[in-house]
């Protein structure tokens, strides 16, 4: 069964470093997203790409973040200078279309900011 | 999108159904019910959907009540494998985004 893969699974970066995460969505899916959950909260939806560019974005997707689709397969997030409270499970999804279909998610990427 | 309401925790015996309530009650016509669930922290999983009709798959079965006010999620035959943390999003038609919630946290016991 197709899967959506993440690297890396945990990624430790020091505060005001660049971080990229990785997603490999389902290869057939149009659409890509980006969620993360800090611990203990709720999974909170940041991104939604589609067509090679972003769609919708959420109040804490702000300058500091960006999405591309540097080839045909890959999906990044990119965190330009990482904050204590970036610390979160960052999940990237996919699916076929935007609506009435389902989003496949990943195992997701641990980012600790120290 | 409608807001949900879901008990914090459900505990259910190895073998039996479960079965997780969610309460809808300002849905409004275009809007579809999704049930997705996380086990640990893992990325979240889908377990079905639907808008009017009872829904099955080899997962689970929805059962959504006519004024679609409310929904359950049935579990037929649960094993340990099914503890995790429930979500029912109602979600509008042409969003892209899911919205979660705090979900239900199911605890199946042997």
């Amino acid at each position: 069964e197709p899967e959506v893969t993440q690297t890396p699974s945990h990624q430790v970066t020091q505060m005001g470093q660049e971080v990229i995460l990785r997603c490999v969505p389902i290869s057939n899916h149009l659409y890509f997203y980006w969620y993360r959950q800090i611990l203990g909260q709720k999974v909170e939806f940041l991104v939604s790409f589609y067509n090679n560019e972003i769609s919708e974005k959420s109040e804490i997707f702000d300058d500091q973040f960006s999405v591309e689709r540097p080839d045909g397969s890959n999906f990044t997030l990119k965190i330009r200078s990482t904050k204590l409270e970036d610390s979160a499970m960052y999940f990237c999804a996919s699916s076929q279309v935007a609506f009435r279909y389902e989003q496949y998610f990943g195992p997701g990427t641990r980012l600790t900011v120290t | 999108d409608a807001k949900t309401t879901q008990p914090p925790s459900m505990d259910c015996a190895e073998g039996r159904a479960a079965n997780l309530p969610c309460n809808h009650s300002t849905i409004s016509g275009n809007e579809y019910v999704y049930w997705y669930r996380q086990i640990h922290s893992q990325g979240p999983q889908y377990i079905i959907h639907g808008l009017k009709n009872n829904e099955t798959n080899e997962m689970a079965s929805l059962i959504i009540t006519e004024d679609r006010k409310s929904s359950t999620l049935i579990l037929p035959h649960a094993t340990l494998r099914d503890t995790a943390v429930y979500y029912c999003i109602v979600r509008v038609e042409g969003a892209q985004k899911l919205v979660f919630g705090q979900g239900t946290r199911l605890t199946i016991n042997p």
